[in-house]
């Protein structure tokens, strides 16, 4: 799997955007880039996935350049239940498929916003 | 279906005590994972299953430590002569074969061992 670097800690105040940035500069073609983030004793929750377009659902944005070598994901109006630790996961599509592949964490952000 | 359901939520026990986690997964899904988290950390891998079948065990997952999924449903973990250092928390996931989008996890069991 191709590694991921993420900032440990970030602060956002309450209405305004989260930009969560991860570097993933060994990312090889086949590999999709994958959100998660985690509330204070719950489970991890999936956000987001992309390969190399921009994507959007009901919780998310995710940014990934051109090289693929980082990616941001935005929370375009951050709550103080967005407060969390936010896991940026890179993983080969064949080996999903496969099913040869687990999600490996890192350590992640610890977003916290601010009221 | 409310997703993964995992029970109990809390155990403590004493050193030396076996303890068994059952997960539910989402009823349609074939793939079910389990994960142990310490304080701290990211979730790490122990072990999932493909319908039945268990496809992988992680170094973690010490001869102390069993995982079943019997009928392809419901799985247990079970762990034997507990230490201390088994206290956390433990997840489970579960996730469609041939399916990009993303695990689904429950909320966890976590162990306390006194």
């Amino acid at each position: 799997d191709a590694k991921t670097t993420q900032p440990p800690s970030m602060d956002c105040a309450e209405g305004r955007a989260a930009n969560l940035p991860c570097n993933h500069s060994t990312i090889s073609g086949n590999e999709y880039v994958y959100w998660y983030r985690q509330i204070h004793s719950q489970g991890p929750q999936y956000i987001i996935h992309g390969l190399k377009n921009n994507e959007t659902n009901e919780m998310a944005s995710l940014i990934i350049t051109e090289d693929r070598k980082s990616s941001t994901l935005i929370l375009p109006h951050a709550t103080l239940r967005d407060t969390a630790v936010y896991y940026c996961i890179v993983r080969a599509w064949a080996l999903i498929i496969q099913g040869a592949q687990k999600l490996v964490f890192g350590q992640g952000t610890r977003l916290t916003i601010n009221p | 279906d409310t997703g993964v359901s995992q029970d109990p939520r809390h155990k403590i026990t004493k050193r030396g005590q076996n303890v068994t986690f059952r997960c539910d997964p989402i009823s349609e899904h074939n793939r079910l994972y389990w994960y142990r988290q310490t304080l701290g950390q990211g979730p790490e891998f122990l072990t999932y299953f493909q319908n039945e079948a268990q496809l992988e065990k992680s170094r973690l997952l010490s001869d102390r430590f069993s995982a079943e999924r019997p009928k392809g449903s419901f799985s247990t973990l079970e762990i034997q002569r507990t230490e201390q250092g088994d206290s956390a928390m433990y997840l489970c996931a579960s996730s469609l074969a041939r399916d990009l989008g993303g695990y689904t996890f429950g909320s966890g069991t976590r162990l306390t061992v006194v």
